[in-house]
Parts: C-alpha cells; structure tokens; sequence
C-alpha cells in the first residue's frame, strides 16, 4: 500500500540541527513531490516547503529561507528535512505528506506518522 | 501570501445534526486548489477533500466541499460521533506560501 514512513523521535539543543527522513514505498516516488508540515504543541498545520521528487526542486516560505534543507534520494526514495539553528520554538511534530504530481489539484493524500523534534537545553 | 481565515473556532453540535465550516481566503484562490483536512488528537491530517469539492479516497459522502473564489466551505451533513476533529483547510495555489488556515474544532454533545 502507498505510505511514508518516517525516523523517529529527536531531542535537540538549541543551536543544533535535526535531519527528518520519509521513506516512500507503494507508488512512484518520482511522479510526486513531498510537502513538510509541522505542528508545535497545541497548534495548527504550518507548512515548511515542497519538494520535487522528480528533479529535487524545491519551494519553501520565506520564514525558513536560510535554516531548511529539502533533499531526495530517489535510489531509495526518502525525502529528508533538515532545519539548523534550532529554537525552543521549533519543538513540533514534523510531517511528510506527498503533495503534488503534475499539479497540486489533488492536495497532501498520503501523510507520514510524524516525528516529534524537542529542542530543550 | 494568501491567508486562510477559518470560521468558527468551535462548533459544538450534536449527533445526526448538519455542520458548516468556513474557509476565506485573502485572495482568490485559482482552479479551485483548496483541500480540506480532518485531524484527530495524536494522528496525522486525513485528506477529506480536494479540489474544493471532490472527496478523497473512502471518504464518507457526508463530506462534501463546495466553493470557489476566496469563499469555501465543508459541509458535514449527518454528525456522527467520530466526527469529533479539527478541521484544517489549505491552498496550493500558483505561487508558494501553500498555507492552511486556522482550524476549526468540531465537538460533538
């Protein structure tokens, strides 16, 4: 069955990064893209940005301009986050969401199960 | 960036009864690129629907989207119990930002 499988549960420092996999099986890694969402305690959906899993081109807010990193590995299709200098306001669950084919008409219809990232000192 | 604004925060209604959520957006959101997602405590967003008004795969046909423009809304005609969620809608329009609104959390009596 089509699903994303992501790493498990992080505690950080501030200052630190993290680096969050999502591990694609069940569909064609590289005729979607993958979106990253996150959710701090008690708050909405924010999302991070979107990848291509077809070439590896990447969109993202503004807000994360400088301090997120977005890479495949279609050999072993994972999607990876990565987002550097952490904050006690980066604690959130992180999730994966495959998002956009050849449009983004059919919004995120595959979640991974999240990952919790704690940055405490 | 196109705000996503989710109306009302909470919605307290009982079984068998119609709910009717809100989303407007700051602007137009083209080709009708808004989803709807439900989420419960400790689970990941389920998508409902897609394309403003088309369901998602094995959702119930007591959810239904309609809208266009910068006006949405999800309609939940029969509340049952497990209905009980937050309720998130979102844009992919042209240009990122792709941005979700607020929530609206539907309790149920």
């Amino acid at each position: 069955q089509v699903q994303l499988v992501q790493s498990g549960t992080e505690v950080k420092k501030p200052g630190a990064s993290v680096k969050v996999s999502c591990k694609a099986s069940g569909y064609s890694f590289n005729a979607y893209g993958i979106s990253w969402v996150r959710q701090a305690p008690g708050q909405g959906l924010e999302w991070m940005g979107w990848i291509s899993g077809y070439n590896g081109k990447t969109k993202d807010p503004q807000k994360f301009q400088g301090r997120v990193t977005m890479t495949t590995d279609t050999s072993t299709s994972t999607a990876y986050m990565e987002l550097r200098s952490l904050r006690s306001d980066d604690t959130a669950v992180y999730y994966c969401a495959r998002h956009c084919s050849n449009n983004c008409l059919f919004g995120m219809d595959v979640w991974g199960q999240g990952t919790t990232v704690t940055v405490s000192s | 960036e196109i705000v996503l604004t989710q109306s009302p925060g909470t919605l307290s209604l009982s079984p068998g009864e119609r709910a009717t959520l809100s989303c407007r957006a700051s602007q137009s959101v083209s080709n009708g690129y808004l989803a709807w997602y439900q989420q419960k405590p400790g689970q990941a967003p389920r998508l409902l629907i897609y394309g403003a008004s088309s369901r998602a795969t094995g959702i119930p046909d007591r959810f239904s989207g309609s809208g266009s423009g910068t006006d949405f809304t999800l309609t939940i005609s029969r509340l049952e119990p497990e209905d009980s969620a937050m309720y998130y809608c979102q844009q992919s329009d042209r240009s990122p930002p792709w941005t979700f609104g607020q929530g609206t959390k539907v309790e149920i009596k």
